[in-house]
């Protein structure tokens, strides 16, 4: 039961356009269209803005989106804004009804 | 308004025990799937459980099997960890997650293994 493999960083500047990896196995991101990620503010509960590979919850700008190919899935952020800065998180389902979660990216806004 | 207060979080000799509760309001508890995550000061999120709604079926991460169980009082709105023979790496906040996808996150729960 491995830890999906994130980049520890991303950056960007105001306006621009970031994308985070979030590469998994056969076992569980390429099984199972169960991807979420998660934004995390320093000394907050993370927060779900992505699920099911590619779906918003409610109050979630549309800036965010994900998508997901083979093993690997992805987080973009559009319009990149400063409050946008925050440690990222993926998870997947995976076999055997567990949950895995990638290391993290510290996505700064420069 | 979704509400998950954990607590029983604390110090804990290595080797001891120490039983986390998540008091759930806001939301039809019993109906859900329920999950514990924690992290490390300083480090990632990591998956510990998952249980369904009434029980029945629980994962456990590999880390965890054997030392720790989840369980759940639906009466009570209640979600609980018990975690036996406590190691210096199992110290951490301890988050109590709401859905199938872990969605909705309490504040968590510090437990500190030191002796």
């Amino acid at each position: 039961q491995s830890a999906l493999t994130q980049p520890p960083s991303a950056s960007g500047s105001p306006g621009q356009s970031v994308t985070i990896s979030c590469t998994g196995t056969s076992s569980d991101v390429g099984a199972y269209n169960y991807v979420s990620w998660y934004q995390q503010h320093p000394g907050k509960a993370p927060k779900l803005m992505i699920y099911e590979v590619s779906k918003r919850p409610s109050g979630v700008p549309d800036r965010f989106s994900g998508s997901k190919s083979a093993n690997t899935a992805s987080l973009t952020v559009s319009g990149l804004q400063v409050e946008d800065e925050a440690d990222y998180y993926c998870s997947s389902y995976a076999v055997g009804n567990k949950w895995v979660f990638g290391g993290g990216t510290k996505l700064t806004v420069l | 308004e979704v509400q998950l207060v954990e607590s029983g979080g604390g110090l804990v000799q290595p080797g001891g025990s120490l039983r986390l509760s998540c008091v759930a309001s806001g939301f039809a508890f019993s109906s859900h799937w329920m999950n514990w995550v924690r992290q490390a000061p300083g480090k990632g999120l990591v998956w510990v459980s998952r249980m369904n709604s009434n029980g029945s079926i629980i994962g456990y991460a590999d880390a965890v099997k054997g030392r720790f169980t989840t369980s759940r009082d639906n009466a009570k709105n209640t979600l609980y960890l018990q975690m036996n023979s406590l190691r210096a790496e199992d110290a951490a906040v301890y988050y109590c997650v709401r859905g199938g996808t872990p969605a909705d996150w309490g504040q968590g729960t510090l437990v500190t293994v030191s002796s």
